[in-house]
């Protein structure tokens, strides 16, 4: 099957500092890759997501930045907050919800 | 969050019984998931549906089968629970027009003695 590969699987920041977590994927049909925060015990919600049309989308202290040619993506969080700590998960696939593919999760903790 | 709920949220249950899980939505939404979530795997497709009686396999499907007879709901079954299938159970649904966007159930924890 396809596999997406994420990395770091742990990352730890300052608060205020920046975060990037890194996505690669083998699809090259693929064409959707959204992002995906999972707080502890709670269900994953999506953050923000690109489509293969754009390089490049940004929604306050998240963007996300997307390499075709490369087959990668990245989240890029700015000023993180404590409340950013969470599990974050990135995933590839169609616009039609098929093939759906997630990569095996980064768990990002906001040092106070 | 969107309209959906899964139950049970909570099943203990024993080797080799059948096992039923269910995910509702009140969002008329085409497209419904079922994902498992394990340490180290992130989330992985069960099966999922484009329909009314309308399914596929995902990753996953080997050990369980899906139905839906109605739009809202989306039953995942085990017909002869194993250790290997304790997990969290997510649902999902999203709509036909922009079906990459998935929004998730509260999930399911599934113990198998």
């Amino acid at each position: 099957g396809e596999n997406v590969e994420q990395h770091p699987s742990t990352l730890s920041v300052q608060e205020g500092d920046s975060a990037v977590i890194k996505c690669t994927y083998s699809d090259s049909a693929s064409n959707y890759f959204p992002w995906y925060k999972q707080e502890l015990g709670k269900r994953p919600q999506l953050i923000i997501d690109i489509r293969s049309n754009v390089g490049e989308k940004k929604d306050q202290r998240i963007a996300v930045t997307l390499n075709k040619t490369a087959k990668h993506f990245s989240l890029h969080i700015t000023e993180t907050q404590p409340e950013d700590s969470a599990v974050y998960f990135c995933a590839e696939g169609d616009n039609y919800g098929q093939n759906f593919v997630f990569g095996p999760g980064t768990r990002l903790s906001v040092l106070p | 969050d969107a309209g959906i709920t899964q139950s049970p949220r909570h099943k203990v249950t024993e080797t080799g019984t059948p096992v039923t899980l269910r995910c509702h939505q009140t969002e008329n939404h085409r497209y419904m998931y079922w994902y498992r979530q394990d340490p180290g795997h992130g989330l992985r497709l069960i099966h999922y549906s484009y329909g009314v009686k309308d399914t596929d396999k995902g990753e996953v499907s080997d050990g369980y089968s899906v139905s839906r007879s109605k739009t809202e709901d989306f039953l995942l079954t085990l017909e002869s629970a194993t250790s290997s299938q304790t997990s969290v159970y997510f649902c999902a649904i999203s709509e036909a027009e922009r079906a990459g966007e998935q929004f998730f159930g509260p999930g399911t924890r599934l113990t198998v003695l």
